[in-house]
């Protein structure tokens, strides 16, 4: 059982590059989610999926684009990397309602944009 | 709109000491609390939760109280250990199973 699965660990990008961010879990979870981690500022969310087919924004959306096709997917994009995207980005995975396990998180990917 | 807030850290302890580490939420209505820890390197793991006022969390000799009167979550372990050495954040979900988190406290335990 591997969990949620996140690559590249870390990625170099110059400003203006695309890339994406893959995460996948083998948990049959319906709920999946992106955070990025900034010092001091905890984690806040990007976006998140309650199921395949259905996407919606979180509080830092800006810049990233997401699709679930499958459940087991959830891939990040970042359409032109900015400095100010420079991060670790953590994906997590969850039953509906979080119930006693709560989130399980991947390992994370640094994203650094020079 | 929701909020979490922690002390801010790092809080260094010697080996066996005492561990409070504070955090208080905004939020209206009812939500559910959590505390996740950091280990290095590694992703958050769940650490304890409390799903209603007066719920006490506890896992690994770690402890916290929901006490909505002072909408606050400390969480507090008798005796640290260097193993328990990582950063901590506490967190609220409200609604489905979004989670808004604090900035996180690091705790280094010296030997």
């Amino acid at each position: 059982n591997a969990g949620v699965t996140q690559t590249p660990k870390f990625q170099v990008l110059k400003t203006g590059q695309s890339m994406t961010l893959q995460c996948a879990q083998d948990m049959n979870h319906e709920y999946m989610s992106w955070y990025r981690q900034d010092p001091g500022m905890g984690l806040r969310l990007i976006h998140y999926s309650v199921g395949a087919g259905i996407t919606d924004q979180g509080e830092v959306p800006n810049g990233y684009n997401v699709s679930r096709s499958t459940t087991e997917d959830f891939p990040l994009r970042l359409l032109s990397a900015a400095p100010s995207q420079t991060s670790v980005y953590f994906c997590a995975s969850s039953y509906e309602g979080l119930n006693n396990y709560g989130y399980t998180f991947g390992s994370g990917t640094r994203l650094t944009v020079v | 709109g929701d909020s979490v807030t922690q002390m801010e850290g790092p809080v260094t302890l010697s080996e066996e000491a005492f561990l409070t580490i504070n955090c208080t939420y905004t939020a209206t209505g009812y939500p559910s609390l959590f505390w996740y820890v950091q280990y290095p390197g590694e992703g958050l793991q769940l650490l304890l939760k409390a799903t209603k006022a007066d719920d006490k969390g506890s896992n690994k000799g770690f402890e916290a109280t929901y006490r909505k009167e002072t909408t606050s979550f400390h969480l507090e372990k008798g005796s640290v250990q260097v193993s328990d050495s990582a950063v901590y954040f506490c967190a609220l979900s409200k609604y489905g199973n979004k989670l808004v988190f604090g900035a996180g406290t690091i705790l280094r335990v010296k030997s």
